[in-house]
């Protein structure tokens, strides 16, 4: 059964600084992973794909990197803003996905 | 258009009563899903259709019966409610079951029930 963890549980950063979320996982036999957002109150929000083929996927200042091997994902975000205050999810895909229990980020302006 | 959405947002019953939450996806996606967001925020799957039959089913109380009248639609029924009921349900849909994919799952905005 897959298991996943996410540390930090909490964070708060000034705004401005660059940071690295990190996700474990203990069946490495998965599909993707994909990393979401979830705003207070509100669903979640795709943000990153990693097939599991591939080492890192980029989308503006987010960058997941994937080692299916060791079981761990990392999301790089740089230059943190206010509006990346958010809930983020990590959750490697094998039917079906099994979500982590987030980090609860915070950018202070 | 909201591509998967979920009526009602809000929903406030007494225990024991039978209430049903709605889902609905436009986005041609062919599975479907339910997952439950308990008080400390833990994520789990509940149940997941795939052109309208069911592919999975998690360890949950038969009191929860998942409907998918069309592979846009999958509605959740749950009888005899209870306090432990109270979480957030979320529905989401994919394009197909997601093994050996790359699809993304889209997520609706939940339905925060809560049983008194």
């Amino acid at each position: 059964k897959q298991e996943v963890t996410q540390i930090p549980a909490a964070l708060s950063v000034p705004e401005g600084e660059n940071l690295v979320l990190n996700c474990s996982f203990t069946d490495s036999a998965i599909y993707n992973l994909q990393w979401f957002r979830q705003d207070p109150g509100k669903g979640l929000t795709s943000l990153l794909l990693i097939q599991s083929s591939q080492r890192e996927q980029t989308s503006g200042r987010l960058n997941a990197s994937l080692d299916k091997s060791s079981g761990r994902s990392t999301l790089y975000i740089a230059a943190s803003q206010p509006g990346d205050s958010a809930t983020y999810l990590c959750a490697p895909h094998r039917t079906p996905l099994v979500f982590g229990k987030g980090t609860r980020l915070s950018v202070t302006a | 258009d909201t591509a998967v959405s979920q009526t009602p947002k809000y929903l406030v019953t007494q225990m024991g009563n039978d209430k049903s939450i709605k889902c609905e996806q436009n986005l041609g996606h062919d599975t479907m899903y339910w997952y439950k967001q308990d008080s400390k925020k833990f994520l789990k799957i509940m149940f997941s259709y795939n052109n309208k039959e069911l592919i999975i089913n998690e360890t949950v109380p038969n009191r929860f019966s998942p409907k998918s009248p069309d592979k846009a639609h999958l509605n959740l029924h749950i009888n005899s409610l209870e306090l432990g009921d109270s979480a957030v349900y979320f529905c989401a849909s994919s394009q197909s079951t997601g093994q050996g994919s790359n699809e993304k799952l889209f997520f609706g905005s939940g339905t925060q029930l809560s049983v008194l």
